[in-house]
């Protein structure tokens, strides 16, 4: 199994442009979760998904959308790329609702100049 | 959201000494974990706490959850260089489980 798998591994965008981000896990996990990571704030939820079809909000969701069409992909669209976006992004899975280890991916560092 | 404030942020010490991290909130959370994070990899879970004054061991590693489930602690005896990383807890809440992590504690043991 690769696990959790992002792409790509850096990024640069000037302000203004969009980009995706793309996350996919092969162990058959019904949660998928964004966070971004920036220094002295830990891990931040964007956008979260608990199965196929159905996304909701994080703590940091505006600037970003997501989609889940299958249970394997869950990438992240940057609509219009602003500094304040320039971070490490990090994919991950779980199986679910309870108290499951979160799988993650490892990470994507974009700079938005 | 839910906040967990992590002390301290920064945790330099000689190999063979002890330290704890400690992970401190005003709401209480449905379970506790702890992440390890190597420079340029995503997080890696060491432990899950459930019940209020669980404890549990992992090898040299001792995580604590606090009895009203808003602390947690993680203790580490005779620290090695390959114990070095950021460690993250995080919180988690409401019915799906969604997880609130600490700014994390940078650990650095020296040879």
């Amino acid at each position: 199994n690769a696990g959790v798998t992002q792409t790509p591994k850096f990024q640069v965008l000037k302000t203004g442009q969009s980009m995706t981000l793309q996350c996919a896990q092969d162990m058959n996990h019904e949660y998928m979760s964004w966070y971004r990571q920036d220094p002295g704030m830990g891990l931040r939820l964007i956008h979260y998904s608990v199965g196929a079809g159905i996304t909701d909000q994080g703590e940091v969701p505006n600037g970003y959308n997501v989609s889940r069409s299958t249970t394997e992909d869950f990438p992240l669209r940057l609509l219009s790329a602003a500094p304040s976006q320039t971070s490490v992004y990090f994919c991950a899975s779980n199986p679910g609702p309870g108290p499951y280890e979160q799988y993650f991916g490892p990470g994507t560092r974009l700079t938005v100049t | 959201t839910q906040l967990l404030e992590q002390s301290p942020q920064f945790l330099s010490i000689q190999e063979g000494e002890n330290l704890t991290v400690y992970c401190n909130s005003s709401s209480v959370f449905s379970s506790l974990q702890w992440y390890r994070q190597e420079p340029g990899e995503g997080p890696v879970l060491l432990v899950t706490v459930v019940t209020g004054g669980e404890v549990k061991k992992l090898k040299r590693l001792t995580f604590q959850f606090g009895d009203a489930r808003k602390d947690s602690s993680l203790h580490i005896t005779a620290a090695q260089p390959g114990d070095t990383g950021l460690y993250l807890c995080a919180g988690a809440w409401g019915y799906d489980y969604k997880l609130s992590f600490g700014a994390g504690t940078t650990v650095t043991v020296r040879a």
